[in-house]
């Protein structure tokens, strides 16, 4: 089956930094990726899409100057989280899907904690 | 957004199917009924979807009513590693994905 990876796994960084978190699609040329995150107890969110050579829509309520989202080639998104603060530590998990299928296939997701 | 309703939780014995319902009365002409589930600490897992046919698959099967304003998922025989949160969306033309609570299941073994 289809393979998403998300790197790092886990990450622990200091409030006012920037983290980058990556997606790739392993094994299939993803033409839209998606971008969630979860906070402890609660359902995902979609925080933006993201089609390849193009910019990311974001969801209302999303800053996308503080979530910057590049999605350079078919097989990697990238999310950087600019001056995180401890408010946004959360689970963040990528999704991608390729054109004519109908399901996405989501990453192990990124766990983010900001001190 | 088309919306979803499901029972908070449900609970099964090791080896015994399990009905999962899911109520979307709003549900538009194009919208397609797919379900996922997260097991702790992981990313979603695409389970089935469907249109207005019953699909199975190895995983499970989706029972869709003749109205398409109801489904409900089944897994024929649960095993320990069913455990998880499932979830049934409705997917639109955009392909985006809202996922509500969800209904978390657990198997007793």
């Amino acid at each position: 089956g289809a393979v998403v990876s998300q790197h790092p796994s886990r990450v622990i960084c200091k409030s006012g930094t920037s983290v980058k978190i990556e997606c790739r699609s392993l094994d299939f040329q993803a033409t839209t990726m998606f971008w969630y995150r979860q906070f402890p107890k609660q359902s995902l969110m979609l925080m933006a899409t993201s089609n390849e050579g193009s910019k990311a829509t974001y969801e209302q309520g999303v800053e996308k100057d503080k979530f910057l989202i590049n999605h350079a080639s078919l097989t990697l998104s990238t999310l950087t989280v600019t001056s995180a603060h401890p408010e946004d530590s959360s689970f963040y998990i990528c999704s991608a899907r390729t054109s004519g299928h109908n399901e996405q296939f989501f990453g192990p997701g990124t766990r983010l904690t900001v001190l | 957004d088309a919306k979803t309703t499901q029972p908070n939780s449900m609970e099964s014995n090791e080896e015994e199917p399990v009905h999962l319902p899911c109520n979307h009365s709003t549900i538009s002409g194009t919208d397609y009924i797919h379900w996922y589930r997260q097991l702790p600490s992981q990313g979603p897992e695409y389970v089935i979807h469907g249109l207005t046919s019953n699909v199975n698959n190895r995983m499970a099967s989706l029972a869709i009513a003749e109205d398409r304003k109801s489904s409900t998922l089944i897994l024929h025989r649960a095993t320990l590693r069913d455990a998880a949160v499932y979830y049934c969306i409705l997917r639109g033309n955009d392909y985006k994905l809202s996922f509500g609570a969800g209904t978390t299941v657990t198997v007793r073994a």
